[in-house]
């Protein structure tokens, strides 16, 4: 069954600085996403990567994926105190399961 | 993209009732999914609800306890029964958006339950 592992749990960063989240998945998914939530709210889709090599950004949010590596990443660039929110990286299995990483807390310190 | 209504927001319950989570969804969806979310943890699926059959559930969850509905493409309901502490979490329904390729699953507003 597809495991989803995302690294680091837990990411405490200055403003202005850059950071990687890593998600790795244990075996083929045909499709990988990234969510955001902030404490007490639902999920928020940021990203849908299909396919190897994919790579989208929306602002400071860069992610893509390498399905040989079964590695997808998240890089935030210049942090900013308003990105500070959980991160859930999730794997796409056959249908349409779904399986969630332990998720990143994100905390951007001003 | 979707727009889901998830009621309640919130509850506090008695061990040993239930209660019933509903999801109304502004256009027709074909399947509709149900997370519990544990307090400071991931999301773990429950079940699959498809319109006009029986719920998918996944390991660890049985329908007995989880109950759920879909009358139609646009509603479902999960019940959680005879509720213990540990049923405490954030319950959340999900739709496939139609684009799917940007845009995944929209998720509903969560309800939040504890159980006392």
């Amino acid at each position: 069954e597809l495991k989803v592992e995302q690294n680091p749990l837990f990411l405490s960063m200055q403003e202005g600085k850059n950071y990687t989240i890593y998600c790795n998945y244990s075996t083929t998914s045909d499709r990988l996403y990234w969510y955001r939530q902030d404490p007490g709210k639902s999920l928020e889709s940021l990203f849908v990567l299909l396919s190897n090599g994919a790579v989208k950004q929306e602002g400071r949010l860069m992610a893509s994926l390498d399905t040989k590596a079964r590695l997808s990443t998240l890089h935030i660039t210049a942090a900013v105190h308003d990105l500070s929110a959980t991160y859930f990286c999730a794997g796409g299995t056959g249908g349409f399961k779904t399986i969630f990483g332990a998720g990143t807390r994100l905390f951007v310190k001003a | 993209s979707a727009v889901i209504s998830q009621k309640p927001s919130r509850d506090i319950c008695q061990r040993g009732t239930s209660l019933t989570i509903q999801c109304q969804v502004d256009s027709q969806v074909t399947m509709m999914f149900w997370y519990r979310q544990q307090p400071g943890q991931s999301l773990t699926l429950i079940a699959t609800a498809n319109q006009g059959s029986e719920a998918t559930y996944e390991s660890g969850f049985v329908i007995d306890k989880f109950p759920i509905s879909r009358p139609n493409l646009t509603f479902s309901t999960l019940t959680v029964s005879n509720m213990s502490p540990e049923d405490s979490s954030i319950y959340l329904c999900s739709v496939g958006e139609r684009d799917m390729v940007n845009y995944g699953y929209t998720f509903g507003s969560g309800t939040r339950l504890t159980v006392v």
